[in-house]
């Protein structure tokens, strides 16, 4: 089992839904991550949040909303996704964001939408 | 200058084999190697973690060799076993900058028959 949860595990959603996607970790890590990957490829990064602070954003699209309401948890929220946004969503947390602390990830989350 | 470059992208090893997969960077202000194992449906495992200031890690079966000057590292799995038939990526991170982000290699299937 891993330290970093993310529910739900499975989720399919219709275009014009609006669904959130969920991570926590009580590891006491102050740096969390949203990464997407497709099948057979390897994880993108799309969010850094440091000390609850959003510190990177790879450019994804505004339908992808991250929150990270307090330091244990870190959400995903989803609106108006298109049929290329069907991935498993990653998210991971390291002790801190800088000084090459060791990244542990979630089981992922598998997104399908129609 | 941000890639990895993991090679094959495919393997099959038979029982107690040797397993070898080998990667290589550009950027010089990596300085953290770290290696992920993934099984179908779960999140990347952090397997073993390597620093430039040595050129050997060994954790049970699982070891990396790292080369400095030709900016290469390799992961071998020694008496390979079918339980280690997952997605082996590489990756590499520096302290700084766009190097602080983890940077994946594209990955490699594992197969380890019979």
């Amino acid at each position: 089992d891993t330290e970093v949860t993310q529910t739900p595990k499975h989720l399919v959603m219709g275009m014009t839904n609006k669904k959130s996607l969920k991570c926590e970790q009580h590891m006491g890590h102050r740096a969390m991550y949203w990464y997407k990957q497709k099948a057979k490829k390897p994880p993108e990064l799309m969010f850094v949040y440091s000390y609850e602070k959003l510190s990177i954003n790879e450019s994804v699209p505004s339908r992808f909303s991250p929150e990270c309401p307090n330091s244990s948890l870190l959400n995903l929220h989803l609106h108006a996704l298109q049929p290329e946004d069907s991935a498993l969503y990653l998210c991971a947390s390291s002790q801190i964001w800088t000084g090459n602390q060791p990244q542990h990830f979630g089981d992922g989350t598998r997104l399908s939408i129609l | 200058q941000q890639q990895v470059k993991q090679s094959p992208q495919s393997l099959i090893v038979q029982k107690g084999g040797i397993s070898i997969i080998n990667c290589a960077y550009e950027n010089t202000a990596f300085d953290y190697f770290p290696w992920y194992q993934q099984f179908p449906g779960k999140g990347p495992a952090l397997l073993i973690a390597i620093r430039p200031d040595v050129s050997e890690k060994k954790e049970g079966r699982f070891t990396i060799s790292f080369n400095k000057s030709a900016k290469q590292f390799s992961l071998h799995i020694m008496d390979s076993q079918p339980g280690d038939s997952a997605t082996y990526f590489c990756a590499a991170r520096g302290n700084t900058g766009t190097a602080s982000k983890l940077t994946f290699g594209t990955g490699t299937r594992l197969q380890v028959t019979l």
